[in-house]
């Protein structure tokens, strides 16, 4: 098993560009989550999925779409970056929401606008 | 709306001497909370959660916690740190249903020889 896996783990982007992060979890677990980190903000939650073709909005979804077309994957998309979307990303999975359940992490994606 | 406070954002211990990292949650209903450590570059692994029962939960690595309702508090012990426990620490409440976790500021732990 390789757990949580997300793609890529560096990324340089210039204002304007957009990308997708690409989070995978072998786990068959129902939710998955979206999460960003900066220094002394701790984890803010962008997005979260409940299941298969769902999505919902979390702490800090402003710049920020998801899709969650396969059970497996969870995708992060940045439409048009901006410099205050340089952080730290992070995916995670657990099997059925938080009731006494791990949530289990990936490795981050470190991205920084310019 | 809950909320977690992590009131030391950073905390120096000794190499053997005790650890204590304080937690406090917001939350009406009953809490869902979860300690997280996190080593430079990585991701957060799971060091213990609570749900019900028995109010001292142990966890991995030696390290346990208390709930107390009366302090909504859950902090987080160790009787003699090590080296390798030099990490940042996340207090987490589960919320809103329970299909969202919601993380404090995180308490950077550093370990003097």
């Amino acid at each position: 098993n390789a757990g949580v896996t997300q793609t890529p783990k560096f990324r340089v982007l210039k204002t304007g560009q957009s990308m997708t992060l690409l989070c995978a979890q072998d786990m068959n677990h129902e939710y998955m989550y979206w999460y960003r980190q900066d220094p002394g903000m701790g984890l803010r939650l962008i997005h979260y999925s409940v299941g298969e073709g769902t999505t919902a909005k979390g702490e800090v979804p402003d710049g920020y779409n998801v899709s969650r077309l396969k059970k497996q994957n969870f995708l992060l998309g940045l439409e048009s970056a901006a410099p205050s979307q340089t952080s730290v990303y992070f995916c995670a999975s657990t099997p059925e929401g938080v009731r006494g359940n791990e949530q289990f992490f990936g490795p981050g994606t470190r991205l920084t606008v310019l | 709306a809950q909320s977690v406070t992590q009131p030391d954002i950073h905390i120096t211990v000794s190499e053997g001497a005790s650890l204590e990292l304080r937690c406090n949650y917001s939350y009406g209903a009953t809490p869902y909370l979860f300690w997280y450590v996190q080593s430079p570059g990585q991701g957060l692994q799971l060091l213990l959660k609570y749900f019900s029962g028995d109010t001292l939960v142990q966890g991995i690595k030696g390290f346990e916690a208390e709930f107390k309702r009366s302090q909504s508090s859950f902090n987080l012990r160790k009787p003699s740190v090590h080296w390798s426990d030099a990490a940042e620490y996340f207090c987490a409440v589960g919320a809103g249903g329970y299909s969202t976790l919601t993380f404090g500021k995180g308490t950077m732990l550093l370990v003097s020889p």
